[in-house]
């Protein structure tokens, strides 16, 4: 069965500091990859994605995240951190063969402090 | 504006009393799903369409009902709530074409407590 972990639950940073969140994702096969974000209070909202290409991916609010396929992996990236980057960062994945079906980590919440 | 509604967005119940939440989507997306999300255990998903009259289970399906008569709306339904069933709940939908991938649009989220 498919899995995604995310080994940061919780993050405390300063602004201005760098960040790399982990996910990991265990499935054999083509996936598609995700990092969602939910602020205090909203629904989630789409960061990024990777499907094919670059494995290099960029993002809103200048978050990137980069795939290694060898390492099944898909780490979340920003140089410099602000107070209002505070939110829950949920990564996902998406196996090519289950169409529009998402398969989640538990989450790490971020916090910035300034 | 093209967005997923749900309602109500804050429900306070007792155990056994018959409950629906609505979502519904204004952008003719085929695929919806209903998730729950719980401290420390992510997102997990309840229930899937595919289309009107097609719905399958998720990964977390008891206690739950959905349907899907039209293609807008896919209520989620507890026929008899207990206090597990509190939780955070999302609805989403997609276009759902096959073979391709197709960004999932979220609802604002149903806070629900069972008492």
């Amino acid at each position: 069965a498919q899995s995604v972990s995310q080994h940061n639950h919780h993050v405390i940073l300063s602004e201005a500091a760098s960040l790399e969140l982990g996910c990991n994702y265990s499935y054999g096969g083509t996936v598609n990859l995700f990092w969602y974000v939910q602020y205090p209070g909203q629904h989630l909202q789409l960061l990024l994605k990777y499907f094919s290409g670059d494995p290099l991916v960029k993002g809103i609010k200048g978050f990137e995240a980069e795939f290694i396929k060898s390492k099944f992996s898909f780490n979340l990236r920003k140089p410099s951190v602000q107070w209002s980057d505070t939110a829950e960062y949920f990564c996902a994945v998406n196996a090519i063969e289950n169409t529009d079906k998402l398969i989640f980590g538990t989450g790490t919440r971020l916090q910035v402090f300034p | 504006e093209a967005q997923v509604t749900q309602n109500p967005r804050y429900l306070i119940t007792v155990t056994g009393k018959k409950l629906t939440v609505t979502c519904s989507q204004n952008m003719n997306h085929e695929y919806m799903s209903w998730y729950r999300q719980d401290p420390g255990l992510g997102l997990r998903q309840i229930y899937y369409s595919m289309n009107v009259e097609v719905t399958d289970k998720g990964d977390v399906p008891e206690g739950y009902k959905v349907s899907r008569k039209e293609k807008r709306n896919f209520p989620l339904i507890l026929e008899s709530p207990s206090p597990n069933q509190t939780s955070l709940y999302f609805c989403a939908s997609s276009t759902g074409q096959m073979s391709s991938y197709n960004e999932q649009f979220f609802g604002p989220g149903t806070r629900l407590t069972v008492l």
